[in-house]
């Protein structure tokens, strides 16, 4: 069974620049898996930050960027400022019709 | 814009069933794939089910295959999600959320609805 692997927490200072990454317990991410990243804060539905590996959602500030670095999908976010404080989530599309994410990652910043 | 809106949540005896409902409104639903993710409660996503446009391709994450079938009906605007043999360990909030029609994300979700499976 394929795993989608994300870091369970990360801790950015404000202004500071953090990278989370997306990996697979199987095999390297790429970007035929479609990656993609959510942003979801506490009792909210998750907000598309980052589809298609690199492209950012409508309206999501420019600080966000995606990419593939080595054999994962990464998320980073440059700049981090204390609302960007949520759960981050990427899933990967595996196979006709199959999904999976990742457990998530809690970011803090302090 | 776009709506989802996701009803028939509740509390369920395990072994029981129950179908949720999502209504679709500010987009042409029958031009577009439809998905059920869930979260359980202080857990991750897990992607659930999805249906295509005609209804007749449905797919399954490999925990709910058997138990939960999924639905639509493109006249009504409506997703349905069918759920029986229900365990424990299908507490979760579960979303309904529009496929994109390209990069197979989900571009909309609805503000997901509460299932608890207990005695």
């Amino acid at each position: 069974q394929t795993v989608v692997t994300q870091e369970p927490s990360f801790s950015v200072s404000p202004g500071g620049t953090v990278t989370l990454t997306c990996g697979l317990t199987s095999g390297s991410v790429s970007s035929s898996y479609y990656p993609t990243w959510y942003q979801q804060t506490p009792g909210q539905a998750p907000r598309t930050l980052i589809y298609n590996t690199k492209t950012r959602s409508s309206g999501v500030p420019d600080r966000f960027s995606g990419s593939i670095l080595g054999n994962k999908a990464a998320l980073t976010i440059t700049g981090a400022q204390a609302d960007d404080e949520s759960d981050y989530y990427c899933v990967l599309y595996l196979a006709t019709g199959y999904w999976v994410f990742g457990g998530g990652t809690k970011l803090t910043v302090l | 814009q776009v709506q989802l809106v996701e009803s028939g949540g509740g509390v369920v005896q395990p072994g029981g069933s129950l179908r949720l409902s999502c209504a679709a409104s500010g987009f042409t639903f029958s031009t577009y794939g439809m998905h059920w993710v869930r979260q359980a409660p202080g857990k991750g996503l897990e992607w659930t089910a999805f249906i295509r446009i005609d209804g007749q391709n449905k797919y399954y994450t490999d925990s709910v295959k058997g138990r939960f079938t999924i639905f639509r009906d493109n006249s009504k605007n409506t997703l349905d999600l069918q759920m029986n043999s229900l365990r424990p360990e299908d507490t979760a909030i579960y979303y309904c959320a529009k496929d994109s029609g390209s990069y197979y994300r989900f571009d909309y979700w609805g503000q997901g609805i509460l299932v608890t499976v207990s005695s």
